[in-house]
């Protein structure tokens, strides 16, 4: 079945700095969406990229779809406590009727 | 804006016991899923309801069952819980199928002893 990779899986950067997770999956999708979780909170919807090499912003996230539609990122520039929590990203699953959670990156912003 | 609310919140359970989670969402979604979180293992699948009627398994289902009460409700049971469900559980919907956003409730935290 389809599967959908993260990495890395815990990242620990210094308020202020940047910070990219990387999405992989094993087939080619037609859309890919992320999500966000904060500690002790449920997933909540980021955006949803479609277009091969899509590119989209919201304020200081960056989210890229790859040009074969098998993989994307998420980049924060200049981190801040308040984006702390784990980043999930979402293909669909088998038969497009369902959602396919890759395992999550887990971000730690020390003030 | 309720959104999706699930029911309960907290719950332990001793080895054996039954117990059904209840989800209901207002946003008038075709689909309704149910998944757990476990730590370092993201969210995996448990049952999904592409639409009202219908259900099927997804990644994670032995030792649960679901109902799609209406197209509003979507309940999960564990008929003999066991240790290994101890975990947190997630209901979400969306409009339709796995291409839309996907809207989470408050997730149920469930401990079996």
């Amino acid at each position: 079945g389809q599967q959908v990779m993260q990495i890395p899986q815990y990242q620990h950067v210094q308020e202020g700095e940047d910070f990219t997770t990387y999405c992989n999956s094993s087939t080619t999708l037609s859309n890919i969406q992320w999500y966000k979780q904060r500690p002790g909170g449920h997933p909540v919807f980021l955006i949803q990229l479609v277009k091969s090499g899509e590119v989209k912003k919201q304020k200081r996230l960056t989210f890229q779809f790859g040009e074969a539609k098998k993989n994307s990122s998420l980049h924060i520039t200049a981190t801040q406590t308040t984006d702390v929590g784990t980043y999930f990203c979402a293909g669909p699953g088998n038969y497009g009727q369902n959602f396919v959670f890759g395992p999550g990156t887990r971000l730690s912003v020390l003030p | 804006n309720a959104g999706v609310t699930q029911t309960p919140k907290f719950q332990v359970l001793k080895t054996g016991q039954s117990m059904t989670l209840q989800c209901a969402q207002d946003m008038n979604h075709n689909s309704m899923y149910w998944y757990r979180q476990d730590p370092g293992m993201g969210l995996r699948l448990i049952y999904y309801s592409a639409s009202e009627g219908t259900t099927d398994k997804g990644e994670v289902p032995n030792g649960y069952n679901v109902s799609r009460l209406n197209k509003r409700e979507f309940s999960l049971r564990l008929e003999s819980a066991a240790p290994s469900q101890t975990s947190v559980y997630f209901c979400a919907s969306s409009v339709d199928r796995g291409n839309t956003e996907a809207f989470f409730g408050q997730g149920t935290r469930l401990t079996v002893v």
